[in-house]
């Protein structure tokens, strides 16, 4: 089955406290993109990935890093958490070949809480 | 101003009624149109893709109006598993990698 996979789905932490959000996708995409979603501000993208080892930032790519060593994989990491990075956190995969216009793919979502 | 912008709503409309959700957006050259859906706390997922010439998906009808900076979604006869957020996206100009999302409008279809 296609599919983008993250994990954890929910994860509670302390802030400072370094944490890894893992993405995985099997559908051979090139594009990879982090994004995160608060309460009337809709997903604001993180960081993207064009393909492997090439990433860019988004609008609000402060506070995180990324890396795509391998072209299924594109994990998010928090080098010191904020209680400003409480989010709910969606990974997303597309071929991305036509000008924007294939499908984005996003797993189900990581609702991450910092205290 | 917001790069796009959406009413929030919520459109509360019975069974079978036919709604409308219009999504203004910033920067004229922008060049690709989506309507996303989704459900409560679920990640989303493509509803159609807007082309130029409008497009039609079973009960879904999309349009872009480029003069006035819109794009608009079109439910017919609408069910109650109709009932989701449906978000408006927009690539960024000169960026077809940077997709800006609206923070969507919330339809309820009731019995």
């Amino acid at each position: 089955e296609a599919q983008v996979t993250q994990n954890p789905r929910y994860l509670i932490t302390v802030t400072g406290k370094k944490l890894t959000v893992t993405c995985s996708q099997n559908m051979n995409h090139e594009y990879m993109s982090w994004y995160r979603q608060d309460p009337g501000l809709g997903l604001r993208q993180i960081y993207y990935s064009m393909n492997v080892e090439v990433t860019d930032k988004g609008d609000v790519p402060e506070g995180y890093k990324v890396s795509r060593k391998e072209k299924r994989n594109f994990p998010l990491i928090l080098e010191s958490p904020s209680p400003n990075q409480t989010s709910l956190y969606f990974c997303a995969s597309s071929l991305w070949r036509d000008l924007g216009t294939d499908t984005q793919y996003f797993g189900p979502g990581t609702r991450l809480t910092v205290l | 101003r917001k790069e796009v912008e959406q009413d929030p709503g919520p459109f509360n409309v019975p069974e079978g009624a036919t709604v409308a959700f219009n999504c203004t957006y910033s920067n004229s050259a922008s060049q690709s149109f989506f309507w996303y859906r989704q459900d409560c706390r679920k990640e989303p997922k493509l509803l159609m893709s807007v082309y130029s010439s409008g497009n039609e998906d079973g009960r879904f009808t999309a349009q872009l109006n480029r003069a006035s900076q819109y794009i608009s979604l079109l439910i017919r006869d609408s069910k109650l598993s109709d009932s989701a957020t449906y978000l408006c996206v927009v690539n960024r100009a000169g960026s077809s990698y940077k997709l800006i999302f609206g923070s969507g409008t919330r339809l309820l279809v009731r019995p």
